[in-house]
C-alpha cells in the first residue's frame, strides 16, 4: 500500500539544539518528494522539492536530504520561530500525492 | 501580488445546508486541487483540475462538488450528503500536475 509516514508526530527542542525530522515512503515510483510548513490555522507553505536519491537541499536553518526511501529535514540550531508542523508529500509515477500526517516542532527560547 | 485566497476564513452552518467556498488564484497555474485536513491525519484530497471545464475525484469526493469555469477559479460545494463536514479545507494550485502545490490559508467550516 502506498504511504507516507513522518516522525516523529511531536518534537520538542531547546534553541540551538539541532534534529532531524524523518519521512518515510512507500510509493510505486518517486516522481517528487515536497517539504512543507504548516503554521496553526494557515495554508502550508512550500520549501522544497526533491526528485532524486542523494539530492540535497537548503533553506536558511533548513536541509532537507533524499534517499531511496525516506527523506530527512535537517533543522539547525532552531530559533523559536521555527516552531510549525513540518509536512511530507511524495508524488507517485501515477501523478498521485500522498500527503504524511506531519511533526509539529516546538523549539522553546 | 499573485496568490491565492480563499474566503471566507471561517464559514458556520446548520445540518442540512449546502454551502460553498471560494478559491481564487492570480499566478496563472492550470492546476487546482481541493484537500480537507483533519487533526492528526495527513491532507486528503477531495477534487481537482488540470484545465478549465473539467476535474476529477480524489480519494473523498462523496458528498461535494466543484466547478471549473476560470482559470482563476475553482468552488467547491459541501453538500448536505457529506456525513462529516467540519473540517479545515484547503485549495492549492500548482503550474503543472507533477509540480510543488501552493495552497491557500484554508477556511475553516463548522456544521452544527
Amino acid at each position: 500500500e502506498d504511504q507516507v509516514t513522518q516522525s516523529p508526530e511531536a518534537l520538542r527542542l531547546q534553541e540551538g539544539e539541532s534534529s532531524s525530522l524523518n519521512c518515510s515512503y512507500t510509493v510505486s515510483g518517486l516522481r517528487g518528494l515536497f517539504w512543507y510548513r504548516q503554521d496553526p490555522g494557515k495554508g502550508p507553505e512550500f520549501l522544497f522539492t526533491l526528485y532524486s536519491a542523494g539530492e540535497e537541499k537548503e533553506k536558511e536553518r533548513l536541509k532537507a536530504t533524499l534517499t531511496k526511501k525516506e527523506s530527512f529535514l535537517h533543522i539547525t540550531a532552531p530559533k523559536p520561530e521555527d516552531s510549525a508542523t513540518y509536512l511530507c508529500a511524495v508524488l507517485s509515477n501515477f501523478n498521485k500525492f500522498y500527503f504524511g500526517s506531519g511533526t509539529k516542532l516546538n523549539v522553546k527560547p | 501580488d499573485g496568490g491565492i485566497t480563499q474566503s471566507p476564513k471561517y464559514l458556520f452552518r446548520k445540518e442540512g445546508q449546502n454551502v460553498t467556498l471560494s478559491c481564487e488564484q492570480n499566478l496563472n497555474h492550470d492546476a487546482m486541487y481541493w484537500y480537507r485536513q483533519d487533526p492528526g491525519q495527513g491532507l486528503r484530497l477531495i477534487y481537482y483540475s488540470q484545465i478549465v471545464n473539467d476535474f476529477q475525484k480524489g480519494d473523498i469526493a462523496e458528498g461535494y462538488s466543484v466547478s471549473r469555469e476560470k482559470k482563476e477559479s475553482f468552488p467547491l460545494t459541501v453538500t448536505s450528503a457529506q456525513k462529516n463536514p467540519t473540517a479545515f479545507y484547503l485549495c492549492a494550485s500548482s503550474m503543472d500536475r507533477d509540480l510543488e502545490q501552493y495552497f491557500g490559508p484554508g477556511t475553516r467550516l463548522t456544521v452544527t
